[in-house]
């Protein structure tokens, strides 16, 4: 399965400020998924990032809050804007080859 | 939509026991199911990935089944240890589509 490479692990950041977190893939896959951890609460899917095309939003998720990139067919990036406490979460990116697998995850604190 | 329930939510046993971890799916046409283990703070860590077509899948002293006709799922621990002390979370999904979890059981093996 792959192996994914995720950074960065933690990070605490000032309110109104913005976050890029990173995959890297080390095979090529068509669809890499973003999810979000709340404190105390299971894994919440944000989007769906296709290489090539737009990102996907769940209910409740907006691009303007959580842009997400797909330059290759190995990496993505997704970004927290305009930060608030109610965004410390762990972040966690995946992909689906033989079962799904995730990267470490990013724990975020937002004060 | 699926929807994946977990119960119980935690649980706490002796050393040396086994235990079973239960979890029910809304939508029958599942594609995979799969286990995974989170420590506090950390990443996702599979387990078993049971596929549409199988029954159940062994890895050493974990053992999971898929009943797709009642909707369940059920992760066997045998002999269990303080190591195994994390949360456990259920997922699954229908189709080529995300993974859906369920909020975990929180398990704790005392020495």
């Amino acid at each position: 399965s792959a192996v994914i490479s995720q950074k960065p692990s933690r990070d605490i950041c000032q309110r109104g400020t913005s976050l890029t977190i990173q995959c890297q893939v080390d095979s090529q896959v068509t669809m890499m998924f973003w999810y979000r951890q709340q404190p105390g609460q299971s894994l919440t899917l944000i989007a769906t990032a296709n290489q090539g095309s737009e990102a996907t939003y769940e209910s409740g998720f907006v691009i303007d809050k959580f842009p997400i990139s797909r330059p290759n067919l190995t990496f993505s990036t997704l970004t927290v804007s305009n930060m608030s406490p109610e965004d410390s979460s762990i972040y966690l990116c995946s992909v689906g080859t033989e079962g799904y697998t995730f990267g470490s995850g990013t724990r975020l604190t937002v004060v | 939509k699926q929807e994946v329930t977990q119960i119980p939510a935690a649980l706490s046993v002796p050393e040396g026991e086994n235990l079973v971890l239960n979890c029910s799916f809304t939508d029958s046409a599942i594609y995979n199911l799969q286990w995974f283990r989170q420590d506090p703070g950390k990443g996702l860590t599979s387990l078993l990935l049971i596929q549409s077509s199988q029954r159940e899948q062994t890895s050493g002293r974990l053992n999971a089944s898929l009943d797709k006709s009642s909707g369940r799922s059920t992760l066997y621990i045998a002999a269990s240890q303080p190591g195994d002390s994390a949360t456990y979370l259920c997922a699954a999904n229908s189709g080529n589509t995300p993974l859906v979890f369920g909020k975990g059981t929180r398990l704790s093996v005392i020495a």
